[in-house]
């Protein structure tokens, strides 16, 4: 029974590339989680998906960040132009279907480095 | 806008000994409080949670409390073993949705 699956685990980005991060959720889990840790801080939440939509953005930096959930295959965060601020470890977790009080398992994280 | 905080950032405790960490939170939304350990390099794993409905969870060595009046819930691992070294986060969730985390305590088990 696999876990969350996030690729890649290290991702070296030079200025104003592009950033694709994957996750895969859990058998059986259809919401999926992005978060995001800066150094020395703790898990901030950037957005939340079920499959083909968008449930809650709000953490999301207004530009340049996207999310995306496909009814086929892994969850995508995408960044574009990458600043060095984007540098840090992001994190994707789920959770199962259509329970209140849902634990969200998280993925091993994907590390960004933005030079 | 801190809604949920870990003030002590770190704890150092005897093997065989209690751990206590502590997380207070703001929000009385709040309807859903987990703990998270954490390696280096690693994602956060689940622990343990608790309801608001409930002031106690206990599962094996670790046992949450939760305080409502106070806004206060607190993790207990007894006895502590140096393999429990790790960062641990305190997060809450409105209806099991986004978590909202504190920053983490570093725990140190010494043997």
């Amino acid at each position: 029974n696999a876990g969350v699956m996030q690729n890649p685990r290290h991702l070296v980005r030079r200025r104003g590339q592009e950033a694709r991060l994957r996750c895969s959720p859990m058998k059986g889990h259809s919401h999926v989680y992005w978060y995001r840790q800066l150094p020395e801080e703790g898990l901030k939440f950037m957005v939340y998906l079920q499959k083909e939509n968008i449930i809650d953005e709000s953490g999301m930096p207004k530009e340049r960040f996207s999310a995306e959930f496909p009814k086929e295959g892994p969850s995508i965060l995408r960044i574009q132009q990458v600043v060095r601020g984007d540098s840090a470890a992001y994190f994707c977790a789920s959770s199962r279907l259509a329970e209140k009080y849902n634990e969200q398992f998280f993925g091993p994280g994907t590390r960004l480095t933005v030079l | 806008d801190q809604q949920v905080k870990q003030n002590s950032p770190s704890l150092s405790v005897q093997e065989g000994r209690i751990s206590i960490l502590n997380c207070d939170y703001t929000n009385s939304m709040f309807d859903y409080f987990l703990w998270y350990k954490k390696y280096p390099a690693e994602g956060p794993t689940f622990l343990i949670s608790i309801s608001s409905i409930k002031d106690k969870n206990e599962d094996g060595r670790f046992t949450v409390f939760l305080n409502k009046s106070a806004k206060h819930l607190s993790l207990h691992i007894v006895p502590s073993q140096p393999g429990d070294s790790a960062v641990y986060f305190c997060a809450a969730s409105v209806y099991g949705n986004k978590l909202v985390f504190g920053a983490g305590t570093i725990l140190r088990v010494k043997s």
